[in-house]
């Protein structure tokens, strides 16, 4: 079984340039979540989907931050203008809808680095 | 704000010891417990969930939990270097639409 893809692995730009990650969760996971990691920190949940609709996005910075996942599989996390405190690693997870467990598989991250 | 929180470390034990981790959540309708290890430059990799008190062991690994004192940990037994790691502890609330709460993470050493 294939695990969570994502990409690009590593990512560097400019402060106040954009930028945008892929992720291509488990096959059948309903949940899709995108974490921010930055380092010495556990991740931290920036929004998630449930299919492709948004079940919390209470710690995504809307004013420079948006994630769609418009056909309930892929979904995108963009950046745009990136400020200096993004930098980060940027995680993708996705779990089976309805399981009590909600036991979360995570992509290998995009490394951002914003100079 | 529901809150993680772990001991950062660095723990550091000796080959063939065991290692003990801590975490304490405040969230008191949390149900489910994962403990996560996470390698230097990795993402996270689910090795322990746990969802009842007491203790639940596999292989090297057991969990314990006490819902009552809102308190998890995972002791790792006869400790290897290839443990060393930074282990997360994260909690979910059904109540919180599944959401997972992490911890800032245990830094473990394994000395040889």
């Amino acid at each position: 079984e294939a695990g969570v893809a994502q990409s690009p692995r590593y990512k560097i730009i400019e402060k106040r340039q954009s930028v945008a990650f892929w992720c291509n969760p488990i096959s059948g996971h309903a949940t899709l979540y995108w974490y921010q990691q930055i380092l010495g920190q556990g991740p931290k949940l920036l929004i998630q989907f449930q299919n492709n609709g948004v079940v919390d996005d209470s710690q995504l910075p809307k004013d420079r931050f948006s994630a769609e996942r418009l056909k309930g599989v892929d979904s995108t996390l963009k950046i745009q203008p990136a400020k200096l405190e993004d930098s980060a690693v940027y995680l993708c997870a996705s779990s089976s809808f309805g399981g009590g467990e909600n036991i979360q598989y995570f992509g290998a991250g995009t490394r951002l680095s914003v100079l | 704000q529901k809150e993680v929180e772990q001991n950062s470390g660095p723990l550091s034990v000796p080959e063939g010891a065991i290692a003990s981790l801590n975490c304490t959540y405040s969230d008191r309708v949390s149900q489910s417990f994962f403990w996560y290890r996470q390698y230097s430059g990795k993402s996270p990799e689910l090795i322990m969930s746990i969802y009842s008190n007491g203790d639940k062991e596999d292989g090297r690994f057991t969990a314990q939990l006490n819902k009552a004192s809102q308190y998890v940990s995972l002791l790792i037994r006869d400790s290897q270097p290839s443990d060393s790691a930074t282990y997360l502890c994260a909690v979910n609330s059904y109540n919180a639409g599944n959401m997972l709460t992490f911890g800032g993470g245990t830094r473990l050493m394994v000395k040889p």
